[in-house]
């Protein structure tokens, strides 16, 4: 059971436009950055957004990241079948003085 | 660019213990403010962190692995090391090390390829 809850998965064509939950709670969404990354199959994760829409070099700005309460979200634009992976959100929780994560999400294109 | 390369068994046995090596490249932690981590994925399942070592040695653990954990550096070869006592078959996952995307940021930018642990007798 993971601390931070994302849907098991989502899909959407290509083109299209998705987007991806993460909601947790005060002691960590709340009141910590997030961070967003996806898993290739097989592959490690990779960092595509960090301080909750802050891109590293090299990430497109398809992919953006909002947070509002207890909820961060990750959008993508374009989708491109390139895109079908798993995402996982991150973030400090202050109560377990911990880093925790989603279960991840997997994506579909269609 | 950092490269992280992780290395150490890929079986243990039951209550053993677990040591994993992460050997650090076209970087050197003794001099780089950052986190350095451990983090495990189980087969067909979501992130865990393990926990952080720090440049100057300081380490936070996962609260519950924080009993059975050891997080330790050797600066002279550029590397840092995990030891997960007492393992199960609970503890089977693929392990990587991974390095802040900026100090203080919430990030992992930098990742190992990952090395598979099976705990089996």
């Amino acid at each position: 059971q993971s601390v931070l809850t994302q849907p098991p998965s989502v899909s959407a064509a290509p083109g299209q436009k998705v987007t991806i939950s993460c909601s947790g709670s005060s002691s960590n969404i709340g009141r910590n950055h997030v961070s967003w990354y996806q898993q290739l199959p097989g592959t490690a994760p990779k960092l595509l957004l960090y301080d909750n829409n802050e891109r590293p070099s090299g990430i497109p700005d398809r992919f953006s990241g909002s947070k509002s309460g207890m909820s961060a979200t990750l959008g993508i634009t374009g989708l491109q079948t390139g895109d079908e992976a798993d995402y996982h959100c991150g973030t400090w929780d202050s109560s377990l003085s911990a880093v925790v994560f989603g279960g991840g999400t997997k994506l579909t294109v269609l | 660019q950092v490269q992280l390369q992780e290395s150490g068994p890929g079986l243990v046995k039951p209550s053993e213990t677990l040591s994993l090596t992460c050997t650090v490249s076209r970087d050197t932690i003794s001099s780089s403010p950052y986190y350095w981590a451990w983090i495990r994925q189980p087969p067909g399942k979501g992130l865990e962190w393990i926990g952080n070592i720090y440049y100057t040695g300081s380490t936070l653990y996962n609260p519950s692995l924080k009993s059975r954990v050891t997080i330790s550096v050797d600066t002279s070869k550029n590397q840092f090391s995990l030891r997960l006592t007492s393992v199960s078959a609970a503890d089977a996952a693929v392990y990587y090390c991974s390095k802040e995307v900026d100090p203080g940021a919430m990030g992992f930018q930098h990742w190992g390829q990952g090395t598979l642990v099976t705990v089996s007798s």
